[in-house]
């Protein structure tokens, strides 16, 4: 379909593993954020991209997380050493330039991380 | 610091009740803007509304309506005569003061509304 695809849906791992998500955004939409919604917690900001522009990293909870975004497209953030408290889920979002100022954004039906 | 704060956890309501989801925001910005998004059992959230600091014109699509009032710092969000369709879990959110789109969301309300 023309949404944000992410996958996996659902990733079960053991504590220590490392992890990989993938999003890939609505084609043309160049900006790209990452959420992670834990139980009862709401959603919260862990990186953002916008076109060329160095990434806003500020919301990513510790050095074991990190994201790229090759060629303005897809991204994937990976977690290192997975605890149990990373267990979540992952929502990607984007939405075009256009609309930065509007808080419109598409969002994925996430990736659920579970850590055993 | 800004922040949104969704007191209620949980609603559980009969189709055809009304029901209201309350928001409350906290911001030193004088220029802002609040939304409701819909994430419905798929996961994937929805947009639903976003509104401005500077216009607390009520508004209505519908069946839903929405209570924009700055002098309580609240984003109400009510539903009338409530479907089963409309069970999902309900964010406010607050943006941030820069122009990236990054948003500050609630916990999130879930609403159950039974046959």
């Amino acid at each position: 379909g023309a949404g944000v695809s992410q996958s996996p849906s659902n990733k079960v791992t053991e504590k220590g593993k490392d992890v990989e998500l993938r999003c890939d955004p609505i084609s043309g939409h160049t900006a790209l954020y990452w959420y992670r919604q834990s139980l009862g917690q709401g959603l919260e900001f862990l990186i953002y991209f916008q076109g060329n522009s160095a990434p806003d990293k500020s919301g990513l909870p510790s050095d074991r997380f990190s994201a790229e975004r090759t060629g303005g497209s897809v991204s994937t953030l990976t977690i290192q050493r997975t605890q149990q408290e990373d267990s979540a889920v992952y929502l990607c979002a984007s939405t075009p330039s256009r609309k930065l100022n509007t808080g419109e954004l598409f969002f994925g039906e996430g990736s659920r991380l579970t850590v055993l | 610091a800004q922040k949104v704060t969704q007191a209620q956890t949980e609603i559980s309501v009969v189709e055809k009740e009304d029901v209201t989801l309350d928001c409350v925001y906290e911001t030193r910005d004088t220029t802002y803007y609040l939304f409701w998004y819909k994430q419905p059992p798929s996961g994937e959230l929805v947009f639903l509304i976003r509104r401005n600091s500077f216009d607390e014109q009520n508004e209505i699509s519908g069946r839903y309506s929405w209570n924009f009032q700055k002098s309580t710092s609240s984003f109400n969000f009510t539903i009338t005569a409530s479907q089963v369709v409309d069970s999902a879990v309900y964010f406010c959110a607050l943006s941030e003061p820069s122009n990236t789109g990054k948003l500050i969301f609630g916990q999130g309300t879930t609403l159950q509304v039974k046959p």
